[in-house]
């Protein structure tokens, strides 16, 4: 089936601009994850979701950063008035959730934000 | 939070050759996860391995939780087999979110 699908794969955007980035988790998925992954570096945990319901926003670095899942679904994560530090790939990734045995996440191909 | 390092850090190995990465971690975990980072950006999935030994082809992994560390072994590398190589954790009680290793940049030549 479907694994987890990002967009835009590629994104450059001017310093101050604000950015949409889209997760489509597989489907049947209940748990949706954001992490940031700069380059050398494994990837950050930024924020999670049960079904639309955001379960911990800790790892979003400042209040730029915003992440919903209206539906329980897709999930949109936001950066408002982007710096060149943003700079960055973020990746979604998704699992079963809700402490089955096996709840492992499966990530997408990332979209890689460049700020000028 | 929950400390995740890896060794080594880099290791460059000719075609045929085994390996060993490590994994060691801070507390208790219930999720570990090794992947594999290819040179397209990638990540893909190998292990889900809390606890115990698993093994897929030439990859295999073994977890001993209560000494909080966990195994990756390549056997006859391949030139595929290049990339980074992520171990994750999830602490035990914690947010769900993962907590990942620097990794180990693997370079097989051959």
């Amino acid at each position: 089936g479907a694994g987890v699908s990002q967009s835009p794969r590629y994104k450059v955007t001017k310093r101050g601009q604000d950015v949409a980035l889209r997760c489509d988790p597989i489907s049947g998925h209940v748990s949706l994850y954001w992490y940031r992954q700069a380059l050398g570096q494994g990837p950050e945990f930024l924020t999670y979701f049960n079904y639309e319901a955001q379960q911990d926003k800790s790892g979003l670095p400042n209040d730029r950063f915003s992440a919903e899942r209206p539906e329980g679904s897709i999930s949109t994560l936001t950066i408002q008035r982007t710096e060149q530090r943003d700079s960055a790939m973020y990746r979604c990734a998704s699992s079963l959730g809700w402490r089955v045995p096996l709840d492992e996440q499966y990530f997408g191909p990332g979209t890689r934000l460049t700020v000028t | 939070g929950i400390q995740v390092e890896q060794s080594p850090p880099d290791l460059i190995l000719q075609e045929g050759a085994n390996s060993t990465l490590r994994c060691n971690f801070s507390d208790s975990v219930n999720n570990l996860q090794w992947f594999h980072q290819n040179p397209w950006g990638q990540l893909i999935n190998l292990f889900y391995i809390p606890s115990g030994t698993k093994q897929n082809g030439r990859l295999s992994a073994t977890t001993v939780a209560t000494e909080r560390y966990s195994l990756l072994y390549i056997s006859s590398s391949q030139t595929t087999d290049s990339g980074v190589y992520f171990c994750a954790v999830e602490m035990d009680g914690g947010a769900d979110g993962l907590t990942f290793g620097k990794g180990t940049h693997l370079i097989i030549q051959p």
